[in-house]
């Protein structure tokens, strides 16, 4: 049983540089929805996807962010021109829309480091 | 609009002695209210969840929550600690009557256990 997977774990960049991450969820759910984490903070949300619809945003996700996911199974999540402030924990969670249930998993994270 | 504050940033407690940590929130909706654990390093683990059915909710490694409504909280607890306990938890929100929705975290509170 393979959970929610992120890549990189880690990634540092100077500030003005675009990074990418990569989400892949749990095979069979069709929501999938990116947060972040930054320090000594809850996750915050940024946006989801339901199959390859992209279907809210935050107001955190300012125009530098775009999420896609464009076969309705992994995601990207890319910032450009990356801001010192945009350093953070970013989190990935997916979960099956059936019935009332909520649980979303959640993959291990990237961490930012915006130098 | 909905939300959760918890009560306490820091719960300090010895090994063996029960755990308390508090949370309320606020939805104008019937929420689906959940608990969840952050290891360091390691990804968010669901704990428990509260859907409406039984108010005293058993999770994962001897937790519970019991869901008041008329007090608006939704406090975890455990009856005796274990030092594998020390870790930062977050409570959780969601609306019910929309599927699938973003979760909306608590700031956490962070949980040290002394042998």
């Amino acid at each position: 049983d393979t959970g929610v997977s992120q890549d990189p774990r880690h990634k540092i960049t100077k500030r003005g540089q675009n990074v990418t991450f990569r989400c892949d969820p749990i095979s069979e759910h069709n929501r999938l929805y990116w947060y972040r984490q930054t320090l000594g903070q809850g996750p915050e949300f940024l946006t989801y996807f339901q199959n390859e619809a992209q279907l809210e945003k935050s107001r955190l996700l300012s125009d530098r962010f775009s999420a896609e996911r464009p076969k309705g199974s992994f995601s990207t999540l890319e910032i450009q021109r990356t801001e010192q402030g945009d350093s953070a924990m970013y989190l990935c969670a997916s979960s099956f829309l059936v019935g009332s249930d909520r649980e979303q998993f959640f993959g291990p994270g990237t961490r930012l480091t915006v130098l | 609009a909905q939300s959760v504050t918890q009560l306490d940033s820091h719960v300090s407690v010895s090994e063996g002695t029960p755990v308390l940590l508090r949370c309320n929130y606020s939805s104008s909706y019937s929420p689906s209210l959940f608990w969840y654990v952050q290891h360091p390093n390691k990804g968010l683990q669901l704990l428990l969840k509260y859907t409406s059915a039984a108010t005293l909710v058993k999770g994962i490694n001897g937790f519970e929550a019991e869901f008041k409504k008329s007090e608006t909280s939704f406090h975890l607890t455990k009856p005796s600690a274990h030092m594998s306990d020390a870790a930062e938890y977050f409570c959780v929100v969601s609306d019910r009557s929309q599927a699938g929705t973003a979760l909306i975290f608590g700031k956490g509170t962070t949980l040290s256990v002394s042998s």
